[in-house]
Order: C-alpha cells, then sequence, then structure tokens
C-alpha cells in the first residue's frame, strides 16, 4: 500500500494564482484532515473530513477551500495565494473518528508563495 | 477543546531511556491520548496512542497516569535516530481533529 500520498512536492506559486494540492490514501480511510507548518512551529488544522460529502473547518480555514467526492481523495484549494501561505502542508488520514487509531501523514508539499 | 502542556526541549543520552511528560489536565473521558514524532523534514509520524491503560508497542511506551490528566511516551532505549520533535496530542471522540501543540525536541548526544 501506498499510504498517504501528496503531489505535488514541491511549488512555487504567484501572489493572486490559484492551485490545487492533492491527497490521496488507498487504505479506505474515513477521516481526512489538512495541516500546514510554518517554519519552526507545530502542525495546524486547515479543514477536516468525516467522510465523502462532509467536510468542516479546523484552526485556519481562511483562504482554503476543501471537498472530498471519493473516500480515497481530500484536494485543498488555494483560491488566491499570499504569501502568508508559504508553508508545508500535510495530509492526513485515520480509519474512523473515535481516536482508537493513528493517524498516517503524508510527506508533505512545500508550497512557496512569492 | 481539551489541551497539552510539554517542556520545549529535552536531552539524553544514547542508549538511556527518556520519558517524555505530558500534561492534559482538561482531558475528557473519551479522548484518546495520540503521540507522534516528527523528523526533521518529514512528516509526523505515529508513535503510540492510548486510552486508560499503560501501553507498549516496538517504538515505545505509554504510561498513563491513573487521573489521566498526565502521561509519560518512554523511549526504552535512546539513538541517534530518535532526536525529533514529540508531540502529545488529544483525539477527540468524534476523530478527524488532532491538534497539535508546540512538541518537545528531543536531543540526542552520543
Amino acid at each position: 500500500n501506498a499510504g498517504v500520498t501528496q503531489t505535488p512536492k514541491f511549488q512555487v506559486l504567484k501572489t493572486g494564482q490559484s492551485m490545487t494540492l492533492q491527497c490521496a490514501q488507498d487504505m479506505n480511510h474515513e477521516y481526512m484532515s489538512w495541516y500546514r507548518q510554518d517554519p519552526g512551529m507545530g502542525l495546524r488544522l486547515i479543514h477536516y473530513s468525516v467522510g465523502a460529502g462532509i467536510t468542516d473547518q479546523g484552526e485556519v480555514p481562511n483562504g482554503y477551500n476543501v471537498s472530498r467526492s471519493t473516500t480515497e481523495d481530500f484536494p485543498l484549494r488555494l483560491l488566491s495565494a499570499a504569501p502568508s501561505q508559504t508553508s508545508v502542508y500535510f495530509c492526513a488520514s485515520i480509519p474512523s473518528g473515535t481516536g482508537k487509531n493513528g493517524y498516517t501523514f503524508g510527506s508533505g508539499t512545500r508550497l512557496t508563495v512569492v | 477543546d481539551a489541551k497539552t502542556t510539554q517542556p520545549n526541549s529535552m536531552e539524553s543520552n544514547e542508549e538511556e531511556p527518556v520519558h517524555l511528560p505530558c500534561n492534559h489536565s482538561t482531558i475528557s473521558g473519551t479522548d484518546y491520548i495520540h503521540w507522534y514524532r516528527q523528523l526533521p523534514s518529514q512528516g509526523p509520524e505515529y508513535v503510540i496512542h492510548g486510552l486508560t491503560s499503560n501501553v507498549n508497542n516496538r517504538m515505545a511506551s505509554l504510561a498513563i497516569a491513573e487521573d489521566r490528566k498526565s502521561s509519560t511516551l518512554i523511549l526504552h532505549r535512546a539513538t541517534l535516530r530518535d532526536a525529533a520533535v514529540y508531540y502529545c496530542i488529544l483525539s477527540y471522540n468524534q476523530g478527524g481533529k488532532l491538534i497539535f501543540g508546540q512538541g518537545t525536541e528531543l536531543s540526542v548526544k552520543p
């Protein structure tokens, strides 16, 4: 199994551009989440999904959109990139929401907005 | 949302045990205690988790206080590869939300 796959690994955007960060998992996990990590900081939750068709906001949702049309995929869209969104983005998944299982994280997408 | 408190940093010598503490005084009865670690330039890696009883796996042990207001991650023999930031996190009952704190940066001296 590939686990959680994030693409691209690196991306440079100009201010105002839009893009989609892809996240896919092949473990049939119900729950998926997006985090960002700024230099020297811990991870902050952006959005999460408890199943196909269901999403909710995390700690820092502004400037980001998500959708969950399938169990496998959970893309993160930047509508109009800003330098403040320069960060490393991590996607994570877990089988269900009871906390009984550990999360699996992707290897991250390093985004720079100039 | 319940929060956790960890020391900012700790040091250990190679091949010695390491005890990483975590306080979570506002934990609710259904919150699981999770531990993750993050090596430099990598995504977080699951280490261990538990609810009430102490837990052991190939990576570490988790000791949970009887009142569940604190826990300790135990690395039995630290290696240089264990140098990382360790996060203690409460997994809320509804799942989907792991709220990270600042974590403990563990350095291991040869």
